[in-house]
């Protein structure tokens, strides 16, 4: 079945810089790719999602980036404030059958 | 906009024991979810129902029960605590085949 691999468990920045957060995934039938961010003590909250007919798609600060070739998706935050520090999981689901794979988690430190 | 609410927030269990989650929500969506979310993990389905009285198995069914009594509540139960569990249960919904929405989550330990 379908696996998720998020690169980095930890990720910390600077406010104002860039973040990134890499998963991969291995079945070539994954079509949607949302992404949620989770705060200390809160549930899963939906931020950005992609789907396989783009490969690029952006919503104010997040933009997400999608190589299917490599089978690879990216979450990218510009411009990150203190508020942008939680956990995001990003998640793989081929459309058809409901389910979506998460990635393990990167927890993102911005530091002021 | 809508909202999904989890009872109870917090349940306390014995070694052994049966215990239920329930899960509410007010989208009007016909896909509801069951996940388990475990410290430093990413979540596992458990179960989830694409419409009123289905239900399909997830990767992580053993060891739990589910109904889906009417579109808009699916309840879960754990069949049989195991003692030191720690866990947190998330609900989600969804449109067919569409993004996930999910609720506060209910925080289980067993004793």
């Amino acid at each position: 079945g379908e696996k998720v691999e998020q690169h980095e468990s930890t990720l910390s920045v600077r406010e104002g810089d860039s973040a990134v957060i890499n998963c991969t995934y291995t079945d070539t039938a994954s079509s949607y790719f949302p992404w949620y961010k989770q705060e200390a003590g809160k549930s899963l909250h939906f931020v950005i999602d992609i789907r396989s007919n783009v490969d690029r798609k952006q919503s104010q600060r997040l933009i997400v980036l999608l190589d299917k070739k490599a089978k690879r998706f990216s979450l990218h935050i510009t411009a990150t404030q203190p508020e942008d520090s939680a956990i995001y999981f990003c998640a793989a689901s081929d459309g058809g059958n409901y389910k979506y794979v998460f990635g393990a988690g990167t927890r993102l430190k911005v530091i002021a | 906009g809508g909202i999904i609410t989890q009872t109870p927030k917090f349940l306390i269990g014995q070694e052994g024991q049966k215990l239920t989650l329930k899960c509410q929500q007010n989208f009007n969506h016909d896909t509801m979810y069951w996940y388990r979310q475990d410290s430093g993990k990413g979540l596992r389905l458990i179960y989830y129902s694409i419409t009123e009285n289905d239900l399909q198995k997830g990767d992580l069914s053993e060891g739990y029960d589910a109904s889906r009594e009417k579109k808009s509540s699916f309840s879960l139960t754990v069949t049989s605590a195991q003692k030191n569990e720690m866990a947190v249960f998330l609900c989600a919904s969804s449109r067919t085949q569409d993004t996930q929405y999910f609720g506060p989550g209910t925080r289980l330990l067993v004793l």
